[in-house]
């Protein structure tokens, strides 16, 4: 069974700072990884996917990257901001014929001005 | 593109009671999943639908049941509702590009559910 960490549980940074989140997975035999961004009580955003063959992505001031043998991720954040504030959820679809997201329980990141 | 939409927005209801939530995908977006998300917890998936046939299945009870119309849009209907069902729950949608291959999935805002 697929099981998706998180570290930290929460994070505080002053504004600025670049910072990175981790997340691992216990079985590397993964298709897809997807970070989200979720407001308080809000849906989730798609921030970032990254295929099973590719090693990073990258988005504006966001950079994800992937290392499957591993069964880890890094979502890096540049010049963090006030509003980056937010849960950040890692998840994974876990290999071929499965349709499901495996979601971690998210990093809690506050971005203080 | 009005993106995922989900209603209601808020629901509360007591236990033993029933619900109905909806969900329709983006434009162009043929398939819906449906996951639970408690309190300081990550989404578990529920189940997906596509061609309007339920495809895959997470480990939840027979109390939880879904559909999917020809439009696309789905509802997940929860029966004897208990106080642990309490939570947001998130409507997906994605399409399929290959059979077989998951696709990248887009969140609607969520139900809040309380049951009392």
């Amino acid at each position: 069974k697929q099981e998706v960490t998180q570290i930290p549980a929460a994070l505080s940074v002053p504004e600025g700072e670049n910072l990175v989140l981790n997340c691992s997975f216990t079985d590397s035999a993964i298709y897809n990884l997807q970070w989200f961004r979720q407001d308080p009580g809000k849906g989730l955003t798609s921030l970032l996917l990254i295929q099973s063959s590719q090693r990073e992505q990258t988005s504006g001031r966001l950079n994800a990257s992937l290392d499957k043998s591993s069964g880890r991720s890094t979502l890096y954040i540049a010049a963090s901001q006030p509003g980056d504030s937010a849960t950040y959820l890692c998840a994974v679809y876990s290999g071929a014929g499965s349709y499901q997201l495996t979601f971690g329980k998210g990093t809690k990141l506050s971005v203080i001005p | 593109d009005a993106g995922v939409t989900q209603s209601p927005t808020h629901l509360i209801k007591t236990r033993g009671q029933q619900v109905t939530l909806r969900c329709s995908p983006k434009s162009g977006h043929d398939t819906v999943s449906w996951y639970q998300q408690a309190l300081g917890q990550g989404p578990q998936f529920i189940f997906q639908y596509y061609e309007e046939e339920e495809r895959q299945r997470g480990n939840f009870p027979d109390r939880f049941s879904g559909h999917q119309f020809p439009n696309y849009s789905s509802e997940l209907n929860v029966n004897a509702l208990l106080l642990g069902d309490s939570a947001l729950y998130l409507c997906a949608s994605s399409f399929v590009q290959v059979i077989g291959v998951p696709n990248e999935q887009f969140f609607g805002p969520g139900t809040r559910l309380t049951v009392l």
